[in-house]
C-alpha cells in the first residue's frame, strides 16, 4: 500500500519568513495530493490540493509544489503569520474510483515566532 | 452548508461500557470515512463507505469495533466493548464521488475517553 513520508515533525519560523514542508509517497500510481491544516482541538481543514497532471498550484500565500519522477510534493507558505501556527498533514490519494483512501503523513507543527 | 456534523463531541465512559459515535455527512455526499487521531499514530482510516456500502474495513482494529451506514445520511461507529487504549478523536469525513471522492470534508470530531 501507499507510505507518505512528511519532514519535518517540527518547524519554527519567524513572522514574515516562509515555511516549506515536504513529502514523499511510495505508489507512483497516486495522483492527488492535499494538505490540510488542523488546529489545536481542532477539525483537519483543506488548505490546497494539487492533482498529477500540474506541477504547480497556487494559492495567496500558499503554494504546493509536486514531483512525479521523485515522488515528492512540498507546501510553501510565504510571509507568515500568527495564524499559521498548526499542524500542517500531506496525504496521497488515487483518484477518481481508485482507491480513494487518503494515506496522510505524521504531521509537521509550525510554530510562527512573533 | 451545515458540513460534517458529529455527536457528541466529548464522550467519557467507563471501559466495558458500549460507545456509539454519530455521524451526518455532508448532503449529497455518497462516500463516508470515519477516521481515529492519535498522538502515537496520527490519523488512521478505520472503515470507508461508497453509497452506503462499506468498501475497506481493514483499518478497523479489533471485532469490538463496527461501523454501519443504513442510509445516505446516518453513519454510526461503535466500541463494543470499550477499552482505556480506545482514547481517541474519532473524526468522520465525507466526499462526493462525483468528484472522484476528493477533497474529503471532515466533522468536528468525537473526543472519546474511556476510563
Amino acid at each position: 500500500g501507499e507510505n507518505v513520508e512528511q519532514h519535518p515533525s517540527t518547524l519554527s519560523v519567524q513572522e514574515g519568513d516562509s515555511a516549506v514542508i515536504k513529502c514523499t509517497y511510495s505508489d507512483s500510481a497516486s495522483n492527488y495530493f492535499p494538505w490540510y491544516k488542523q488546529e489545536l482541538g481542532k477539525r483537519p481543514q483543506l488548505i490546497i490540493d494539487i492533482r498529477s497532471n500540474v506541477g504547480e498550484k497556487k494559492d495567496q500565500r500558499i503554494a504546493v509544489t509536486l514531483n512525479k519522477t521523485a515522488k515528492h510534493f512540498s507546501l510553501h507558505i510565504t510571509e507568515t503569520q500568527p495564524e499559521d501556527s498548526a499542524v500542517y498533514f500531506c496525504a496521497a490519494s488515487i483518484v477518481p474510483f481508485g482507491n480513494e483512501k487518503l494515506t496522510f503523513g505524521t504531521g509537521t507543527r509550525l510554530t510562527i515566532i512573533p | 452548508d451545515a458540513g460534517v456534523i458529529q455527536s457528541p463531541r466529548h464522550e467519557v465512559t467507563e471501559m466495558g461500557q458500549e460507545v456509539t459515535l454519530r455521524c451526518k455527512p455532508i448532503s449529497g455526499h455518497n462516500s463516508l470515512f470515519w477516521y481515529r487521531q492519535t498522538m502515537m499514530r496520527g490519523l488512521e482510516l478505520l472503515i470507508y463507505f461508497n453509497n452506503n456500502v462499506p468498501i475497506d474495513d481493514s483499518g478497523m482494529p479489533e471485532d469490538r469495533f463496527s461501523a454501519k451506514m443504513p442510509n445516505a445520511s446516518f453513519s454510526t461507529l461503535k466500541i463494543q466493548p470499550s477499552e482505556p487504549r480506545d482514547s481517541a478523536v474519532y473524526f468522520c469525513a465525507s466526499s462526493s464521488i462525483l468528484q472522484g471522492n476528493q477533497p474529503q470534508h471532515f466533522g468536528d470530531g468525537t473526543r472519546l475517553s474511556i476510563l
